[in-house]
Order: structure tokens, then C-alpha cells, then sequence
């Protein structure tokens, strides 16, 4: 199994354009969630999604976009980069909903914004 | 407040070192807790879950006190390969809404 995977690695914008961040994971999990870790701030959730068809926010979701239309795949869009959005995106996933559940992590995208 | 606190580090210590971090939360509607590693510039991942009696696994122990919302990991005989941001984890229920603390980093010196 691949687990988590990420792409792209690293990115840079410049304010105003649009991209999507590409998510992955081949465990047959039904959670999956976007987080944003900036220093000092721990990762913060952006969007998280239950399962295939079904998406809700997070702390942070504004300037975001989600959908979930496989239970593999799970794209975050930035519609108008902003130098705010600066920061490293780990995309999650853990098995269901049972509270115990670990998450796995993907190995990250930095994204700059200029 | 912060819904989850944690020590500001970082923490430096000599190998063999016993050395304790300390976490609070605020929502006493939190159901699980969990204290993940994070080496520097990867992605965060699991060390242990933290249960109500208290947990050990080897050279690590994490401790839960809910009456005052607080969660405690204690490493002995520190590594050099312990050297971590270590992250404090809160969730409700369902295992939804994972909320990360912002870390405190441990560098064990040789």
C-alpha cells in the first residue's frame, strides 16, 4: 500500500491564481480531512469528509474548496491564492468513525504565495 | 484560550533523560486523546493513544487526567532518535474534528 500521497510537493503561486492540491490514499478509508500547519500554530483543520458524496468544514475553510467524489480521492482547490494561504497542507485519512481511530498522514505540499 | 495547550519548549536534555510533557484542553466534551511525533519537515504521525487509566509502551507513558482536563506523555532514557515535535491530540466523537496542539519540540543532546 502507498497509504497517504501528496501531490505536488512543493508549489509556488502568485496571488490571485487558482490550483488544486491532489490527495490519495488507497486503504479504503472513509475519513479523510485537509489540514494546514503554519509555525506556532499546530495543524488546524480546513475540511474533513465522512465519506464519498459528503464534505463539511472545518476551522479554517475559507479561500477552500472540497469534494469527495471517490473514497480515494480527496482534491483541495484554492480559488484566488492569497499570501495568507502560505503554509504547509497535510492531507489525512483514518478508517471511520470510531473515536479511537488513527489518522495517517501524507508527506505534504508547502505551498508559497507570493 | 487555546482548545488545546500545550508546553512551549523546546526541551533540550542530555541522552538517558527522563523528560515529561504536559498538555491541556479545554472542551470537557473530548473523547479521545493522542500523542503523535512529528520530525522536522514530515508529516505527523502517531506515537500512542492516551487511555482513561493511563497507558505505557517501552520507554514512553502517557497519563490522562479528565477531571482536569489534562494529558501527560513521559519518556524515559531519552534517544537521540527521540528528537520530535511532539503534538497533542484532542477529538470529539466520532473521531471528527481532531484538534492538534501546537507542539512542543525535544532535542536530546549527546
Amino acid at each position: 500500500n502507498a497509504g497517504v500521497t501528496q501531490t505536488p510537493k512543493f508549489q509556488v503561486l502568485k496571488t490571485g491564481q487558482s490550483m488544486t492540491l491532489q490527495c490519495a490514499q488507497d486503504m479504503n478509508h472513509e475519513y479523510m480531512s485537509w489540514y494546514r500547519q503554519d509555525p506556532g500554530m499546530g495543524l488546524r483543520l480546513i475540511h474533513y469528509s465522512v465519506g464519498a458524496g459528503i464534505t463539511d468544514q472545518g476551522e479554517v475553510p475559507n479561500g477552500y474548496n472540497v469534494s469527495r467524489s471517490t473514497t480515494e480521492d480527496f482534491p483541495l482547490r484554492l480559488l484566488s491564492a492569497a499570501p495568507s494561504q502560505t503554509s504547509v497542507y497535510f492531507c489525512a485519512s483514518s478508517p471511520g468513525s470510531s473515536s479511537y481511530n488513527e489518522q495517517f498522514f501524507g508527506p505534504g505540499t508547502r505551498l508559497t504565495v507570493l | 484560550r487555546k482548545e488545546v495547550e500545550q508546553d512551549p519548549g523546546p526541551f533540550n536534555v542530555p541522552e538517558g533523560a527522563t523528560v515529561a510533557f504536559n498538555c491541556t484542553y479545554s472542551n470537557s466534551a473530548s473523547q479521545s486523546f493522542f500523542w503523535y511525533r512529528q520530525d522536522c519537515r514530515k508529516e505527523p504521525k502517531l506515537l500512542m493513544s492516551v487511555y482513561s487509566s493511563g497507558n505505557e509502551d517501552g520507554r514512553f507513558t502517557a497519563q490522562l487526567n479528565r477531571a482536569s482536563q489534562y494529558i501527560s506523555l513521559l519518556i524515559r532514557d531519552s534517544k537521540l532518535s527521540d528528537s520530535a515535535t511532539y503534538l497533542c491530540v484532542v477529538s470529539g466523537n466520532y473521531g471528527q474534528n481532531f484538534v492538534f496542539g501546537p507542539g512542543t519540540r525535544l532535542s536530546v543532546l549527546p
